[in-house]
């Protein structure tokens, strides 16, 4: 089977810098994925990792470590709008996507 | 361009009613999916389909149908709803597995009393 661990909430500040660690682990891997949903709205797609190392675009990043089942998602220069909940999902083997719990992001002012 | 269409967006419902959810893609994926997601558990998978004919159970199957005779449909049945199932549920579809992304719909708010 398959197990993500993800922060429940997390809070930060307007213009500043967060990372939302993931942990999983899973019996064959395929892949993890980042998503973010707003309250209310559908889950879009963010990132996918696949390899060791880190994925960048734009504003947001992130990060795998196969080998310690670990990622993160860094967000930069956070701006309101980026308050939502973030999910990691993991695909192993040929099985779909398993999604953890998700994180609740609050920006402040 | 379409995408990926739920309906309905909202529905209540009576306890021991059967309700069926549609969902329909344009973009004639491969796969499609349907998940619940309730608070304190995330996301969880249904049921997925790799094809037209061919579905296979996920995490919650239970209380639940599907079907899928065209590539582009995927209809979800409660077949006698309980309270339990009291959720959203969002409808997704990919090209193929590994690493292609999967595209939710806008999702469903199913409530039954």
């Amino acid at each position: 089977g398959q197990n993500i661990d993800q922060p429940t909430e997390m809070t930060a500040t307007e213009g500043a810098i967060v990372q939302i660690n993931c942990t999983y682990q899973t019996s064959g891997f395929n892949g993890l994925f980042w998503y973010q949903q707003h309250a209310g709205e559908a889950p879009t797609f963010l990132s996918y990792n696949v390899l060791d190392g880190l994925e960048e675009k734009g504003r947001f990043s992130s990060f795998l470590s196969r080998s310690k089942g670990y990622s993160y998602l860094l967000l930069k220069e956070l701006q309101m709008k980026d308050s939502a909940s973030y999910l990691c999902a993991v695909r192993g083997g040929n099985t779909p996507l398993v999604f953890g719990k998700g994180t609740r992001l609050s920006v402040i002012a | 361009d379409a995408g990926i269409t739920q309906s309905p967006r909202y529905k209540i419902t009576e306890t021991g009613r059967q309700v069926t959810l549609m969902c329909h893609q344009t973009w004639s994926h491969s796969y499609m999916f349907w998940y619940r997601q309730d608070l304190g558990h995330g996301l969880r998978l249904i049921y997925y389909s790799a094809a037209a004919d061919i579905t296979d159970k996920g995490e919650v199957p239970d209380g639940y149908v599907v079907s899928r005779s065209k590539t582009e449909n995927f209809p979800l049945t409660l077949e006698s709803a309980t309270r339990s199932q009291t959720s959203v549920y969002f409808c997704a579809s990919s090209e193929q597995q590994g690493g292609n992304t999967i595209y939710f719909g806008e999702g469903s708010w199913l409530t039954v009393v």
